[in-house]
């Protein structure tokens, strides 16, 4: 994905709901997707993964899926928590071609109290 | 187990300065990536070494360059400095299976200021 600088697009969710963050990917041979979260001052933190033969994971309050025919990647957060508060980048891989990850531009969460 | 460690946390260098970044994977991970981060361009892939050899190189110039020790730590180096290199430079590690790709793992980063 294209960065889009300071403007990141944001997301303003009410603390205890669902947040959805969506990102479209780039090439159609990437086989592995990461989705990272980044607080102010910090590295990126892995968050969830998934590889191009699944559609759907799950992890602790997170849930990835991934649509390879419209080249589409969203990150579902359940009962969101001020701690959620912070940028999230989706990631992918060409599996063949060892670590080289292609971010895309990211998107702010901010949660409400 | 102790995170991707990077030092220096901090550095301001002058325009044609050089500088070199330091890494240190999480132990047992012998591939370690190299990252840039700006607010213009966002986070873009410098470079992959595995094996104390370059594995995957990104669209930077020349004066970007890294290497690998056999403990696996890892160098980045920028030579002739120009105010575009100011950035938060991240690092990541992974273990490395008999999987094609393995998570990676950042580090805290090191921001560099070029003045």
């Amino acid at each position: 994905g294209e960065s889009v600088g300071l403007h990141l697009p944001t997301l303003s969710v009410q603390e205890g709901d669902n947040s959805i963050i969506n990102c479209a990917y780039s090439n159609s041979a990437s086989d592995y997707f990461i989705w990272y979260k980044q607080e102010s001052g910090k590295g990126p933190q892995f968050i969830i993964d998934i590889r191009s033969n699944m559609d759907k994971r799950q992890g602790q309050r997170v849930t990835v899926l991934l649509n390879k025919t419209v080249k589409h990647l969203s990150l579902q957060i359940a009962a969101t928590q001020p701690g959620d508060s912070a940028v999230y980048f989706c990631a992918e891989n060409l599996g063949h071609a060892g670590n080289k990850l292609t971010f895309g531009g990211g998107t702010r969460v901010l949660v409400k109290p | 187990k102790a995170g991707v460690t990077q030092t220096p946390r901090y550095l301001i260098k002058t325009r044609g300065q050089q500088v070199t970044l330091s890494c240190s994977p999480i132990s047992g991970h012998r591939s370690v990536s190299w990252y840039q981060q700006t607010p213009g361009q966002g986070l873009q892939f410098l470079f992959e070494y595995f094996s104390e050899t370059q594995r995957n190189k990104g669209n930077f110039p020349g004066r970007f360059s890294g290497r690998q020790f056999s403990n696996s730590r890892s160098e980045m180096n920028v030579s002739t400095l120009e105010l575009g290199d100011s950035a938060l430079y991240l690092c990541a590690s992974s273990f490395v299976s008999s999987a094609t790709t393995d998570t990676q793992y950042f580090g805290p980063g090191t921001r560099l200021t070029v003045l």
